[in-house]
């Protein structure tokens, strides 16, 4: 059973580029969640989709926005790149049907560097 | 306002017992979540815990919850070299809409041998 996948696991952008990231969520999981993870700190929640659309968002400018595809995966998108954020992006994903605990498996994480 | 709190670092020597602490402070937490993170990867869900609990224990891990001091530990029995990892605390609350995860900044955890 594959676990989240994201692609790429590296990449360097400069200034003011756009960059996409890519996650396919757990087989059976419907929601996906993106987080920001600078270095030494904890993760930081962007924005969570589910049946296509945003239902929960973060504490993040309109610079990062994402996607959701009929089969679950989903992109993160990030325009006009800062130095601030070159950061570890990390995709989970959960099952709805879950009902409360909706626990979040995360994928290995693209490591976005920004020069 | 939400917010999680980890202390930085934790030593232990191999086969030794590891406590790892978290205070929160939003009350309407649902569930509470331990997650591993080794060098470059990664989080790896640990164990959970309900909020209406105040004890869970799986295998070699003992997860306390302190909900009047709010209050959450990890403790890992029979520490191995292999634990050595940076180790973080997460809180959600359940919503129609979603359950975003708020993390504490983690505790990096040394085991020596």
């Amino acid at each position: 059973d594959a676990g989240v996948t994201q692609s790429p696991t590296h990449l360097i952008k400069t200034r003011g580029q756009q960059v996409t990231l890519r996650c396919s969520p757990k087989s059976g999981h419907d929601t996906v969640s993106w987080y920001q993870q600078a270095l030494g700190q904890g993760p930081q929640f962007i924005f969570q989709y589910y049946e296509e659309e945003e239902r929960q968002r973060g504490n993040f400018p309109d610079r990062f926005s994402g996607h959701q595809f009929p089969n679950y995966s989903s992109e993160l998108n990030v325009n006009a790149l800062l130095l601030g954020d070159s950061a570890l992006y990390l995709c989970a994903s959960s099952s709805y049907a879950s009902g409360g605990l909706r626990a979040q498996y995360f994928g290995p994480g693209t490591r976005l560097t920004v020069l | 306002g939400e917010d999680v709190e980890q202390s930085l670092f934790l030593s232990v020597r191999e086969g030794d017992s590891s406590v790892i602490n978290c205070t929160y402070t939003d009350s309407s937490s649902t569930y509470l979540y331990w997650y591993k993170q080794e060098p470059g990867a990664g989080l790896q869900l640990l164990t959970y815990i309900f909020s209406n609990m105040d004890m869970k224990q799986d295998q070699r891990l003992t997860v306390l919850l302190n909900k009047k001091d709010k209050h959450l530990s990890l403790r890992i029995a029979d520490t191995q070299t292999g634990d050595s990892a940076i180790y973080f605390c997460a809180e959600s609350r359940t919503k129609a809409a979603g359950n975003k995860l708020t993390f504490g900044g983690g505790t990096r955890v040394l085991v020596k041998p």
